[in-house]
Parts: structure tokens; C-alpha cells; sequence
């Protein structure tokens, strides 16, 4: 089945540094793919819509000069967390959107996730 | 504002018995909905889904049961296993969405007990 591989898989920082996740489709080709963000005992929220070659979508209320997202090519998408702190700890996970398989059972698929610890 | 909901934030369950995962929603367009496992520190993994055209969809131990007048699904687990411990996610979409964008419920934790 497809895969999706996000890295770091686990990042602690000091407050302010900037942190770049990378989300990579290894078996397929993503025009689009997703970045969520789920605090602890709560749901994944969609922060934003990354399109290849294009700018990202984002959510209300996402800051996106805080939440920097590129999507260079059909299999990589990075979200870079600028100036980090520790209210930016959280778990981001990230998705890819195959076309080929909408209107099938699963129209995403997704990575494992970065635990983000800012002290 | 929240428009996919799980009202129940944990289940206990006996081996072998049946778990049963509510889920509503508000948005009368959503016509796609799925259920997702989440373990800790993973990202989800997709267990089953079913159109609104549908009121039934069955894949081995999981059902997933719709009722579109009253805006709720269920997904039921039978048995439940140790295994099945996990945090169960519902999420709904539009088809008309072309980019395929989830909403997600806040999430059912499972326990099942030996």
C-alpha cells in the first residue's frame, strides 16, 4: 500500500529555533498534502493544504509566517516551525492526497507523526 | 466550530465482546466518512469507510453502520481484541472537494480488557 514517511520522527529545541519536518510519499506521486497538528487527548486539526508548485492553503487562525510550508515536488512537502515556542510544542502529522485513489476507500494516507518539544 | 463529533472520549471493553464507536455530524454535505486507529506517537491508519449511498459496509471483524437522517455513524468491532486497544478517529469529507480534505472527531479511546 502507499507510504508516507514523516522525519523527525521525535524533535526538542530551545525556544526559539526553527524546526523543518519533512513529510515524503516514497510510492506515489502527491499533487497535495496535508499538515495537522493534535494537542494532547484531542482530535487532528487541519492546518493547512499543501499544493505542488504552488502556495499552501491555510486554515483559520493558522499563523502562516509561523507555519511555513513548502511542497517543491510531487513527493515532499516540509512544514518549518519559525522562532519556536514552547506553546508550539504539540504532535504534527502530515498526509498525502493520491488522486488516482479518490472516490476509493482511502483518500489519504499518512505519515507517523513529529512529537515537538520546545523548551 | 466542530462538525464531526465523538461524544464519548473512552470505552472499556471485554475480550470478545462487542465495541461500539459513535460518531455525528452537523454538515448534511458531508458525503464520505472513515474510520481511523491511532496508537500513540503513530499517525493514523485507516480501518474502513462508506458513502453516503450506503447505510452498511462490513470488513472482517469491523461494521461500519450510517444513518444519514439522523447524521450518525457507528463503527462496530467484533470481537474485540487486545490489539484493538487503541484511539479510534472518525472523519468525514466531501466528494465534491476534489482535494480531498478531512474533518476528524475528537477521538473514542478503547481499552479492551482481558
Amino acid at each position: 500500500g502507499a507510504v508516507v514517511s514523516q522525519h523527525p520522527s521525535r524533535v526538542i529545541c530551545k525556544s526559539g529555533t526553527s524546526v523543518k519536518i519533512e513529510c515524503r510519499s516514497l510510492d506515489f506521486q502527491a499533487t497535495t498534502m496535508f499538515w495537522y497538528r493534535q494537542f494532547p487527548k484531542q482530535s487532528l486539526m487541519l492546518m493547512a493544504t499543501s499544493n505542488e508548485g504552488s502556495k499552501a492553503t491555510y486554515e483559520q487562525g493558522v499563523e502562516k509566517d509561523k507555519f511555513l510550508i513548502n511542497h517543491a515536488s510531487l513527493t515532499l512537502s516540509t512544514l518549518t516551525v519559525t522562532s519556536a515556542h514552547p506553546e508550539d510544542s504539540s504532535f504534527y502529522i502530515c498526509s498525502a492526497f493520491q488522486p488516482s485513489n479518490f472516490g476509493s476507500n482511502q483518500p489519504q494516507h499518512f505519515g507517523d507523526g513529529t512529537r515537538l518539544s520546545i523548551l | 466550530d466542530q462538525q464531526v463529533k465523538q461524544n464519548s472520549p473512552s470505552l472499556s471493553v471485554q475480550e470478545g465482546r462487542i465495541s461500539i464507536l459513535n460518531c455525528d455530524y452537523t454538515n448534511s454535505m458531508f458525503d464520505y466518512f472513515l474510520w481511523y486507529k491511532k496508537y500513540p506517537a503513530e499517525g493514523p491508519t485507516f480501518l474502513i469507510s462508506i458513502s453516503s449511498i450506503k447505510d452498511k459496509n462490513e470488513d472482517g471483524r469491523f461494521t461500519v453502520f450510517l444513518n444519514k437522517s439522523a447524521k450518525h455513524l457507528s463503527l462496530h468491532i467484533v470481537p474485540s481484541q487486545p490489539g484493538d486497544s487503541a484511539v479510534y478517529f472518525c472523519a468525514a469529507s466531501y466528494s465534491t472537494d476534489s482535494w480531498g480534505k478531512l474533518q476528524f472527531g475528537a477521538g473514542t479511546q478503547v481499552v479492551v480488557t482481558p
